[in-house]
C-alpha cells in the first residue's frame, strides 16, 4: 500500500463550482499535513497547512480525519485560475515528507 | 522573509558530461535542504537531503550526488549524465527541525540529448 495516496483526476468543474479532493495516508503516527499546489512545469507553492481542528483559507477549506486517516481540501466557487495539480504532503516524526502523487483540477468556463 | 534561489532555469546537456546545480537559500539559518526530481508527468522523487553543512543523506542510489559546502548552499552533481537523468530538478528547504513544511525554489528543467 502506498504511504499516501490520492486519486490523480482530472476533476473538470465548472466555474463557481465545489470540488473536494481527499488524500489519505498509511501512517498512523503522521503529525504534520500540508496542500502544495502545482502549475504546469512550475515548482509546487504551500497552500494550507491542515490543522486538526481544521482551517480555512478565503474559498479553500482544509481537514483532518485521523480515525480514517484521511485529509481533504475543499474548494468553493471555483475560478479558472484554481487550475492546477493539488500534491497533499504527510510527515511523521522525520525530516522527509511524503508527498502524494496529486489531483489534477480543470476548472472550465 | 526567506527565498530560495535555484538555477539554471533550463540546461540542455550531452550524454556523458558533467552536471552542476546551484541552490542558495537567504534569511535564515541551518535550513533542511532537499534535491528532489520530477519525472514528465510523475510525482516527486526525493534525491537527497541535508539538515546541516557536510550532511547528506541520499534516498535513491544512482549517479547523482549532492554537496552541501556552505551552510545555505545545495548543490547537486554528476561526473557523467545518463539519458535517464532528465527530468525536472527541485530544490527546496524548510527550516530546521521535524515536519516543517517546505519551499521549493523555480527547478531547473534538464534534458539530455
Amino acid at each position: 500500500r502506498k504511504e499516501v495516496e490520492q486519486d490523480p483526476g482530472p476533476f473538470n468543474v465548472p466555474e463557481g463550482a465545489t470540488v473536494a479532493f481527499n488524500c489519505t495516508y498509511s501512517n498512523s503516527a503522521s503529525q504534520s499535513f500540508f496542500w502544495y499546489r502545482q502549475d504546469c512545469r512550475k515548482e509546487p507553492k504551500l497552500l494550507m497547512s491542515v490543522y486538526s481542528s481544521g482551517n480555512e483559507d478565503g474559498r479553500f477549506t482544509a481537514q483532518l480525519n485521523r480515525a480514517s486517516q484521511y485529509i481533504s481540501l475543499l474548494i468553493r466557487d471555483s475560478k479558472l485560475s484554481d487550475s492546477a495539480t493539488y500534491l497533499c504532503v504527510v510527515e511523521g516524526g522525520s525530516y522527509i515528507p511524503t508527498f502524494g502523487r496529486g489531483t489534477s483540477l480543470i476548472v472550465h468556463p | 522573509s526567506q527565498t530560495i534561489h535555484q538555477w539554471p532555469a533550463t540546461l540542455v546537456q550531452p550524454v556523458g558530461s558533467p552536471l552542476s546545480l546551484e541552490c542558495t537559500v537567504e534569511g535564515t539559518s541551518n535550513p533542511n535542504l532537499y534535491w528532489y526530481r520530477q519525472a514528465a508527468g510523475r510525482g516527486l522523487q526525493l534525491l537527497f537531503y541535508s539538515v546541516g553543512i557536510g550532511q547528506i543523506s541520499s534516498e535513491v542510489p544512482q549517479n547523482l550526488s549532492a554537496s552541501r559546502p556552505q551552510d545555505r548552499q545545495f548543490i547537486l552533481s554528476s561526473k557523467k549524465l545518463l539519458l535517464s537523468d532528465s527530468g525536472f530538478y527541485l530544490c527546496a528547504w524548510s527550516v530546521t527541525g521535524f515536519d516543517q513544511p517546505q519551499h521549493f525554489g523555480d527547478g531547473t528543467r534538464l534534458s539530455i540529448l
